[in-house]
């Protein structure tokens, strides 16, 4: 039943140690999106993918990369988190990105950074 | 650039009252406006969405938004909540033909049994 999911559901890592957080979907979408959200803030655009094609928000910090190997996972890597990536990172998918598609949200990974 | 404003972080109603949202946003051409809601250890969904037609949009359990292009203004409606509508209600807006989604912050609301 479940269409987007991600894995972990919490995360915490170390200062500087490399982190990855995957999210599959079983909807069959064309576009995958990550956003940050911190406390009591709007869920924030990364990046998405539209199939293969990778498209970086222009204020995502270089730490943050991404991979989709297939239509039905993208991974998240951040390379060295620092304590202000500490957040829930959201994972979502949409049929297409005209901008009247509904997006479907995952439940999210709470990273916690020590 | 786009940004999204809601009016109220918390709000706190009785069970029957009536429910009203405020969402402002600021773009100066056309757009696309959602209603995303998350309930407690539930992830976001759509409430509802408007694109074009007719500004009152109906979604789901209720709930109503009105588009209001003078005012730049997108606000959520429920003439009477449950208990079961505690939740946070998120604003969104694209510009239309464009993909990027802004959201607003939140507005947590809690009603009271």
């Amino acid at each position: 039943d479940a269409m987007v999911i991600q894995n972990p559901r919490y995360q915490v890592t170390q200062f500087g140690k490399p982190v990855t957080l995957s999210c599959s979907q079983t909807l069959n979408h064309n576009v995958m999106y990550w956003y940050q959200q911190k406390s009591s803030q709007a869920p924030k655009l990364l990046f998405h993918y539209y199939d293969k094609d990778f498209n970086n928000e222009a204020d995502t910090p270089d730490n943050f990369q991404s991979r989709r190997p297939n239509t039905s996972f993208c991974f998240l890597d951040i390379r060295s988190p620092g304590l202000g990536d500490a957040a829930m990172y959201l994972c979502a998918t949409s049929r297409e990105s005209t901008g009247t598609d509904t997006q479907y949200f995952g439940p999210g990974t709470r990273l916690t950074v020590l | 650039a786009q940004s999204v404003s809601q009016h109220n972080h918390h709000v706190i109603l009785s069970e029957a009252a009536s429910l009203e949202l405020g969402c402002n946003y600021s773009y100066g051409g056309t757009v696309n406006l959602f209603w995303y809601v998350q309930y407690p250890g539930q992830h976001l969904q759509l409430l509802l969405k408007y694109f074009s037609g007719d500004p009152l949009v109906k979604g789901i359990k209720g709930f109503e938004a009105e588009f209001i292009k003078s005012k730049f203004s997108f606000n959520l409606r429920k003439p009477s909540v449950q208990w079961s509508d505690t939740a946070e209600y998120f604003c969104a807006v694209n510009a239309r033909g464009g993909f990027k989604t802004i959201f607003g912050a939140g507005t947590r609301l809690f009603v009271k049994a």
